[in-house]
């Protein structure tokens, strides 16, 4: 099973500040034949099922914010918030779809400082 | 719009089975894998599994096999999800999410939509 490890596991920054949350996988999980990277984040609030921010590692959906940013490639990713909001306060996940069993990482608790 | 509305909470004694629906709508149910996630309390979340509604083919976590049993019914575009030896462990929020991809392109993607989350709790 490829492991998600996700850093820190909690974090908090002042609002309008960056805000940076890590992912590695225990192994690559980027496809060479298509060059893209099995990775998608997740915003989870309390009561709500999460909302997917990112997929393809740095694809951002619509209508999610543009300071909602990802990068990274292979095993080390990013997940950058680039001037934190109020309504940001969430647990954000990272996960594999690379293989199965799809992997989550522990997830990362967002809290204004 | 794609909706996955799933059933009630549940409250069960320890050792029974629970069953948890996911009624599909907005989409042609049989096109799409529907997976099967959980989040227990203070947990991260947990991929159980997922469904091809189409063949009714499934595959499951390793940590579950033999406990569960995921299927389709395509006349009403529903999804079950059948756990049983039920435990404390197995309190959790379940949650039916379709995967983005085609079934038939073979390929694995993100998920771009869940249900509401169905609160099953395992207490004696």
């Amino acid at each position: 099973d490829i492991v998600m490890t996700q850093s820190p596991d909690s974090l908090a920054v002042s609002l309008g500040e960056r805000a940076t949350i890590n992912c590695k996988s225990s192994q690559s999980i980027l496809d060479s034949s298509n060059n893209k990277n099995y990775l998608s984040w997740y915003q989870h609030k309390p009561g709500q099922p999460p909302k997917l921010l990112l997929y393809w590692a740095s694809t951002r959906v619509s209508g999610v914010p543009d300071r909602f940013s990802g990068s990274g490639s292979a095993t080390d990713f990013t997940l950058t918030i680039s001037s934190l909001q109020a309504e940001d306060v969430a647990v954000y996940s990272c996960q594999q779809y690379y293989s199965t069993p799809y992997t989550f990482g522990q997830g990362t608790k967002l809290e204004i400082k | 719009q794609v909706q996955l509305v799933q059933s009630g909470a549940e409250v069960k004694k320890p050792g029974a089975s629970v069953k948890v629906s996911c009624k599909a709508s907005g989409y042609t149910f049989t096109i799409y894998h529907l997976h099967w996630v959980r989040e227990a309390p203070g947990q991260g979340l947990e991929w159980m599994g997922w469904i091809n509604p189409k063949t009714g083919g499934a595959n499951y976590a390793q940590k579950f096999q033999g406990r569960v049993r995921m299927s389709g019914d395509t006349s009403t575009s529903t999804a079950y999800m059948d756990l049983s030896r039920l435990t404390s462990d197995d309190t959790a929020v379940y949650y039916c999410v379709r995967e983005a991809s085609l079934v038939d392109t073979g390929k694995n993607s993100y998920f771009d939509y869940w249900g509401q989350g169905t609160l099953v709790t395992v207490s004696s």
